[in-house]
């Protein structure tokens, strides 16, 4: 069974810095991984999508890597601000089946 | 603004009663799920249905019934609800049925079966 883990639980970091969040998986047969953000009480809003045979994906200030390999997938965050504190869930989707398995996810909060 | 709707938004429910949770989405997604999301557990997959009119388990089915009768309509219901389904219960899709395409989420429905 595949086993997705985020380290760190929790962030906290000022304005300006970069963040970066990892995300680990134990079965390196993946079709693709998904990046999500949650705020509070809300649902899960999509950001990065990284098919097997990519090794990154950037949208703005977010760039994802993939290394298969390994089994890690890293969500960098370029010049933080608070509007990007969240929770940042990755997902990941075996070969031969639909059903998406969740990391645990990292709180981030930026302080101003 | 095409995505996926949910209600209600919170609902407060007795332990014996029945209820139906909706779903609907825009897109025209093959792929429809239903998740829940507790502290300390995560998402868990209770129900799924790769096309309309097709259905399958999940990890957490037990308690919880779905139908998919067309496209885009994917309703979950708790036919006996207990205080351990109190969560908080999103629905997803995806263009395709093997949900390689990625995944779009509702905004959730915060259930407390008291």
């Amino acid at each position: 069974k595949q086993e997705v883990t985020q380290i760190p639980a929790a962030l906290s970091v000022p304005e300006g810095e970069n963040l970066v969040l990892n995300c680990s998986f134990t079965d390196s047969a993946i079709y693709n991984l998904q990046w999500f953000r949650q705020d509070p009480g809300k649902g899960l809003t999509s950001l990065l999508l990284i098919q097997s045979s990519q090794r990154e994906q950037t949208s703005g200030r977010l760039n994802a890597s993939l290394d298969k390999s390994s089994g890690r997938s890293t969500l960098y965050i370029a010049a933080s601000q608070p509007g990007d504190s969240a929770t940042y869930l990755c997902a990941v989707l075996p070969p031969n089946d639909y059903k998406l398995s969740f990391g645990a996810g990292t709180t981030v909060t930026v302080r101003a | 603004i095409a995505g996926i709707t949910q209600a209600p938004t919170s609902q407060i429910l007795a332990a014996g009663r029945r209820m139906t949770l909706r779903c609907t989405q825009d897109m025209r997604h093959n792929a429809m799920y239903w998740y829940r999301q507790d502290l300390g557990l995560g998402l868990r997959l209770i129900h799924y249905s790769n096309t309309a009119g097709t259905t399958g388990k999940g990890e957490v089915p037990d308690g919880y019934s779905v139908s998919r009768a067309n496209t885009d309509d994917f309703p979950l219901t708790l036919a006996s609800a207990v205080p351990s389904q109190t969560s908080v219960y999103f629905c997803a899709s995806s263009p395709s049925g093997t949900g390689r395409l990625g995944y779009t989420f509702g905004s959730g429905t915060r259930l407390t079966v008291v």
